[in-house]
């Protein structure tokens, strides 16, 4: 079956460095979405990438989906205490028939 | 608006037994997806019901099972409870479940299997 793996599996960073997650896809993925998860919380959701090549921002957040479609990127520029937490990404299959199959995720960890 | 809610938030049970675990969807949406998070498995999508229905089931044996209320609310039985059931238990909720709906996800339940 399908495996969506990312890298790293944790990352810790110093306050103010930048970070970033990759996901990788053993098959082409049909479209990214990617999560946050809180420790002791619940996946929140961030974006949805659906483009080859694709590129969307949230204010410190750049997400970029592969022009290949069998991988997706997220980057952080300046981290701070709120960005902890563990991020996935998910390819959502069977569009419309809702089917997310999650990436192993990374756990970012700030160092103060 | 209310976001998902499940209930219980906590459960503890034994080998052998049963559970049942609900999750009411965000008021006006019809479709419910559940997921089970375990520290090695991750998060393993377990089936998605849509007005009634089910729609798409992952691959767990048939000791997992669902369904969904009239009012779109949904439950999750899982019989013949194992150690390796004890995770969290998520279900979110999209409006129409269309692909441009946003998932919202519920606080999970946690439940520990002893």
């Amino acid at each position: 079956g399908q495996q969506v793996m990312q890298i790293p599996q944790y990352q810790h960073v110093q306050e103010g460095e930048d970070f970033t997650t990759y996901c990788n896809s053993s098959t082409t993925l049909s479209n990214i979405q990617w999560y946050k998860q809180r420790p002791g919380g619940h996946p929140v959701f961030l974006i949805q990438l659906v483009k080859s090549g694709e590129v969307k921002k949230q204010k410190r957040l750049t997400f970029q989906f592969g022009e290949a479609k069998k991988n997706s990127s997220l980057h952080i520029t300046a981290t701070q205490t709120t960005d902890v937490g563990t991020y996935f990404c998910a390819d959502r299959s069977n569009f419309g028939n809702e089917k997310l199959t999650f990436g192993t995720g990374t756990r970012l960890t700030i160092i103060p | 608006k209310a976001g998902v809610t499940q209930t219980p938030r906590y459960l503890i049970k034994t080998r052998g037994q049963q559970v049942t675990l609900s999750c009411s969807p965000i008021s006006g949406h019809r479709s419910v997806s559940w997921y089970q998070q375990t520290p090695g498995q991750g998060l393993q999508f377990l089936f998605e019901y849509f007005s009634e229905t089910q729609r798409n089931k992952g691959n767990f044996p048939g000791r997992f099972s669902g369904r969904q209320f009239s009012n779109s609310r949904s439950e999750m039985n899982v019989s013949t409870l194992e150690l390796g059931d004890s995770a969290l238990y998520l279900c979110a909720s999209r409006s129409q479940g269309l692909a441009t709906d946003t998932q919202y996800f519920g606080p999970g339940t946690r439940l520990t299997v002893l």
